[in-house]
């Protein structure tokens, strides 16, 4: 199957500080990639839809200004918690959709420590 | 908007029998359903897709069986062993776009 790489696999920042977490798609090319955050014990919960070459589209009750997007090119994604406070400790994970058969490939995700 | 349902939350059996794990789901529009397994800590494995035009899909051990009409599809996993111990998902899409919604999971563990 196809491969989604994400970077950092973990990190541990000061409340307050910016976090960039990347998602690649590796041997395709994904027009349109996913954000989901899973907390201990739970589902993944849809963040946003990344477009390349548009702005993101934020699922209700998520900050856009909080978790910013970027979909630059079409096998890069990049997903940035501004300001992260505790409460944004979680474990995010990213997956990259394939036209072909329309399935959706997960990154190993991202476990993300606000102290 | 699409809920999905895993049962049972929980299970385990001993090595080597066979098992059934259960997803159903409320929206029947849909044009494939993913079988996921999670271990702890780490992301999702793609196991199994099934499109809405199959009504089973097979790999390995595994066998997934998809019945729109009724909502609902089954993953069962043959001669289980203590490697299958994970957390297994099963997500369906949403009519009209391609956002996945997830079940809760069935957390598996295998007896040795």
């Amino acid at each position: 199957g196809a491969v989604v790489s994400q970077h950092p696999s973990w990190v541990i920042c000061k409340s307050g500080t910016s976090v960039k977490i990347e998602c690649r798609s590796l041997d395709f090319q994904a027009t349109t990639m996913f954000w989901y955050r899973q907390f201990p014990k739970q589902s993944l919960m849809l963040m946003a839809t990344s477009n390349e070459g548009s702005k993101a589209t934020y699922e209700q009750g998520v900050e856009k200004d909080k978790f910013l997007i970027n979909h630059a090119s079409l096998t890069l994604s990049t997903l940035t918690v501004t300001s992260a406070h505790p409460e944004d400790s979680s474990f995010y994970i990213c997956s990259a959709r394939d036209p072909n058969p329309y399935e959706q490939f997960f990154g190993p995700g991202t476990r993300l420590t606000v102290l | 908007k699409q809920e999905v349902t895993q049962i049972p939350a929980a299970l385990s059996v001993p090595e080597g029998e066979n098992l059934v794990l259960n997803c159903s789901f409320t929206d029947s529009a849909i044009y494939n359903l993913q079988w996921f397994r999670q271990d702890p800590g780490k992301g999702l494995t793609s196991l199994l897709l099934i499109q809405s035009s199959q009504r089973e899909q097979t790999s390995g051990r595994l066998n997934a069986s998809l019945d729109k009409s009724s909502g609902r599809s089954t993953l069962y996993i043959a001669a289980s062993q203590p490697g299958d111990s994970a957390t297994y998902l099963c997500a369906a899409p949403n009519f009209g776009n391609e956002k996945l919604t997830f079940g809760t999971g069935t957390r598996l563990t295998i007896i040795p």
